[in-house]
Order: structure tokens, then C-alpha cells, then sequence
């Protein structure tokens, strides 16, 4: 199984400024995946990012808002730009395992937006 | 659009006791389900995958089933110990599709 690893952990932010979310994979890996979890709720993905490609993101989620980048196989960044309390979140990476076709998530970002 | 339901929202049992928990999912076309555990303020961790062609898998005290055909899976813990007190999430993937889909959890509590 892949081991992810996060940064920050946590983070308070003022109103209207950008965090940038590092994700850090222990092997190659073609896909990698960035989810949100708002309070109370359940996982929601964000977009998708291959390596030396724009991320693909789902319905709802802009790339002006949450730009990705994916300059290697083993990491990718998040950015949550001019935030508002609502992006108050846990964010997560995730990888696929192509064998076994078996999601792995890092510890997660809590974000807390004030 | 695929959608994932968790029954029930919380549940609390006394240590010992063996227990289910179930997911169930709108659009049976899925290509695995995978349940994790979530810690309080933490990851996911990977507790079992099932492929859509498996009706179950086991590992240790875990074992789930998968009948895709009435949409529903469930997770079977046995023993339960105060340590498997966490959110068990369930997830499916769409055929020719990475993504996951989620369900809202159950929250389990295990009372020593």
C-alpha cells in the first residue's frame, strides 16, 4: 500500500487569502486525487491530476478557485485561493492502486477559514 | 447520478458484540466498493475492497459482502473492541471511472 503524507496538518486562514496543500506519495503513481470534506458531510472529489496534464475537475469546482499541481509521479499541490469560511474543510490526496484498484488517502488538511 | 446511503447514522454497542453495518448504492454498474475507517480529525484508512465480480471479502474480525445486483453491501465486525470506535465510510466506483462515490458514514462507539 502507498503511504501519503500531507502538509500542513491544520491551518487557521483569514478571509480572502491562499493555502497551498503539499501531497507527498512514496512511489509512483499515475493518478492522484484531491478530495473535500466539509463538516458533517461525506467525501466530495475535487479533481483528478496525471502527471504533465491539466487536472480534470468535477462539477461545482473551479480551476481558478482550486488550482492543482502535478510537476512529478510522487506529489501534488493544492492551492485554495481567496478563501471564504465555507472552504472551511478537511482536504484530502488520495492515490489508486493499479493492481488492486485500491484508494489510499493521506491524514488529510484541516482547514479553518476565519 | 450514483448515490451511496449508510444505515445506520450512529450506533453504539457494549464491547464483545459482533455487529453489521450497510451501504447501499442507486446505480448497481459499479466496479468495486471499498469501506475505510475514518478517525475523529483524520485520513481514511483502507479496510477492504470488493471487486464487483467478489460477494465478499474478509480480513481479520472484518468481513464484508457485496450483492450488486440489490445494491447493498454490508460490513460485518465481530468481537468488537473499543479501538474499532471510529466513522466507517463506504465507497463505490463507476465502471471506467476512478472516482468515488461516498456515503455519509456510520459512526460507531464501542463501550468498554
Amino acid at each position: 500500500s502507498a503511504v501519503i503524507s500531507q502538509k500542513p496538518s491544520r491551518d487557521i486562514c483569514q478571509r480572502g487569502t491562499s493555502l497551498t496543500i503539499q501531497c507527498q506519495v512514496d512511489s509512483q503513481v499515475t493518478m492522484m486525487f484531491w478530495y473535500r470534506q466539509q463538516p458533517g458531510q461525506s467525501l466530495t472529489l475535487i479533481a483528478t491530476a496525471n502527471q504533465g496534464s491539466e487536472a480534470t475537475y468535477e462539477s461545482g469546482f473551479v480551476i481558478d478557485k482550486f488550482p492543482i499541481s502535478r510537476p512529478n509521479l510522487t506529489f501534488s499541490t493544492l492551492t485554495v485561493s481567496n478563501m471564504s469560511p465555507e472552504d472551511s474543510s478537511i482536504y484530502l490526496c488520495s492515490v489508486e492502486d493499479h493492481l488492486s484498484y485500491e484508494q489510499y488517502f493521506g491524514p488529510g488538511t484541516r482547514l479553518t477559514v476565519t | 447520478k450514483q448515490e451511496v446511503t449508510q444505515i445506520p447514522a450512529a450506533l453504539s454497542v457494549p464491547e464483545g458484540e459482533n455487529l453489521v453495518l450497510n451501504c447501499s448504492f442507486t446505480d448497481s454498474a459499479i466496479y468495486n466498493l471499498q469501506w475505510f475507517r475514518q478517525d475523529p480529525g483524520k485520513g481514511l484508512t483502507s479496510l477492504l475492497l470488493i471487486q464487483s465480480s467478489q460477494r465478499e471479502q474478509t480480513s481479520g474480525r472484518l468481513n464484508a459482502s457485496l450483492d450488486k445486483s440489490s445494491g447493498r453491501s454490508t460490513l460485518y465486525i465481530a468481537a468488537s473492541q473499543p479501538g474499532d470506535s471510529a466513522t466507517y465510510l463506504c465507497a463505490v466506483s463507476g465502471a471506467g471511472s476512478y472516482q468515488l462515490t461516498f456515503g455519509k458514514g456510520t459512526k460507531l462507539s464501542v463501550i468498554p
